[in-house]
């Protein structure tokens, strides 16, 4: 158990509907970073939160967006989802807290099914 | 941007046999990390390397830190079922995100 979680584990939608995936980090953890993996593909960076705040940005749509709340909690919003984004939704933390050794650590994923 | 290369692929190797596979990068990376993700599941931390040329192990998992620190190896001996996955590595520098390499899927047949 990474000590990050995140819910739902399974969510089947419609297309055109929203959606929001949310992910608490490990105690500690400071940093909340979101992923997307399709069927057989890499790790896809999203977004960056640290400490409420956003970090840094990836290859996240228009249509997708996220916070994270004052207790580190953090949600991704789906919007008008389309059948390609069904997907492997991670969420990983880490400390990211000025040392040099941060490491992340990952959930256990949310699977979307859009049909 | 910095990207990770990872090689093999994939591998299919025979029960008992050990494995060597390594992620190469064009930038330097102070820290490296390597996770296995069973299908379906997060990726799990294996091993962290945090120092040039540090050897760490884990079990019957064995990493390597590069010492030109543009590099990274893991090792498996004597690997068993289990050892299916996709093992990725990830690099890291101080104030910046970490990077990911595309993964190597390995297949263990019996």
């Amino acid at each position: 158990d990474s000590g990050v979680t995140q819910t739902p584990k399974h969510l089947i939608t419609a297309t055109g509907q929203r959606v929001t995936l949310r992910c608490s980090p490990r105690s500690g953890d400071l940093s909340v970073y979101w992923y997307q993996q399709s069927l057989d593909q890499g790790l896809q960076f999203l977004i960056q939160y640290y400490n409420g705040e956003e970090r840094a940005k990836g290859n996240i749509l228009e249509r997708f967006s996220a916070q994270q709340f004052p207790d580190l909690h953090s949600e991704l919003n789906l919007s008008s989802l389309e059948l390609g984004d069904s997907a492997l939704y991670f969420c990983a933390s880490s400390v990211a807290g000025g040392t040099s050794t941060d490491t992340q650590y990952f959930g256990p994923g949310t699977r979307l099914t859009v049909l | 941007g910095q990207q990770l290369n990872q090689s093999p692929q994939s591998m299919f190797i025979q029960e008992g046999e050990d494995v060597s596979m390594n992620c190469t990068s064009s930038s330097i990376f102070n820290t490296w990390l390597w996770y296995k993700q069973d299908p379906g599941e997060g990726p799990v931390l294996l091993i962290a390397l945090y120092k040039a040329g540090e050897l760490t192990s884990n079990g019957r998992l064995t990493a390597q830190f590069g010492i030109t620190r543009k590099d990274s190896f893991l090792n498996i001996s004597a690997s068993i079922p289990s050892d299916v996955g996709i093992y990725f590595c990830a690099g890291h520098n101080y104030g910046q995100n970490f990077v990911f390499g595309p993964g190597t899927r390995l297949s263990v047949l019996p």
